[in-house]
């Protein structure tokens, strides 16, 4: 069982947008604006999305963005395309000595 | 950019030593933490450990007693140990580039580790 909650699994269609939720505790998310999300495709690794709940390192389309409310954290995909169908995975700094904790991870379908 | 090449056995015996060593090109590794992160379809994306190029070192505690991770800096490169494996440290191994915070901001392609007699 992973640290951060996520959704098994998300479908849209193309064009679409979707919302990717992350819930964790006043550990990790809830306390720190460390906040990062990974894209994986099929055997490949995975990359930064966003890193600090919301920032995008050079290189990332700007159809991803992320937020944070409380405990919950989000990436929203904007435009899907059939590229984006992925794995996607949150990661939280958190107090406990585990330093950071992942979420299990969010297939995502397009349609 | 920054590249990163684990390389290693991809079979290991129960109860004996997993290394695996990871090749940095196009940076320093005398800057950056450096991270070795696995997958297993049982657990998803475990954290290892961490070391700073200088040698400072922090590890997962569930791992810690089992886990040594180390740099060369003249190789440009960072091992990792793990001792008195199991079926359980089976996964695919990562190493990867910390950012300045929480992030792991570059990845190697993964080395695949079986543990098995």
């Amino acid at each position: 069982q992973s640290a951060l909650t996520q959704p098994a699994s998300v479908s849209t269609s193309p064009g679409q947008s979707i919302t990717i939720f992350c819930t964790g505790t006043t550990s990790d998310i809830g306390s720190y604006n460390l906040v990062s999300w990974y894209q994986q495709h099929p055997d490949k690794a995975p990359k930064l999305l966003i890193y600090e709940v919301s920032k995008r390192p050079s290189g990332v389309s700007t159809r991803f963005s992320g937020s944070k409310s409380g405990n919950t954290a989000s990436l929203t995909i904007s435009g899907l395309q059939a590229e984006d169908e992925a794995d996607y995975y949150c990661c939280s700094y958190t107090v406990s000595s585990t330093y950071v904790v992942f979420g299990g991870g969010t297939k995502l379908t397009v349609l | 950019q920054v590249q990163l090449q684990e390389s290693g056995p991809g079979l290991v015996k129960p109860s004996e030593t997993l290394s695996l060593t990871c090749t940095v090109s196009g940076a320093s590794i005398s800057s950056y933490y450096w991270s070795w992160i696995r997958q297993s379809p049982g657990k998803g994306l475990e954290w290892i450990g961490n070391i700073y190029y200088s040698g400072s070192t922090n590890y997962n505690p569930s791992l810690r007693s089992r886990v040594t991770i180390s740099v060369d800096t003249s190789q440009n490169q960072f091992s990792l140990k793990l001792t008195s494996v199991t079926a359980a440290d089976t996964a695919l191994y990562y190493c990867a580039r910390r950012g300045s915070g929480a992030w792991f901001e570059s990845w190697g392609q993964g080395s695949p580790v079986t543990v098995s007699s």
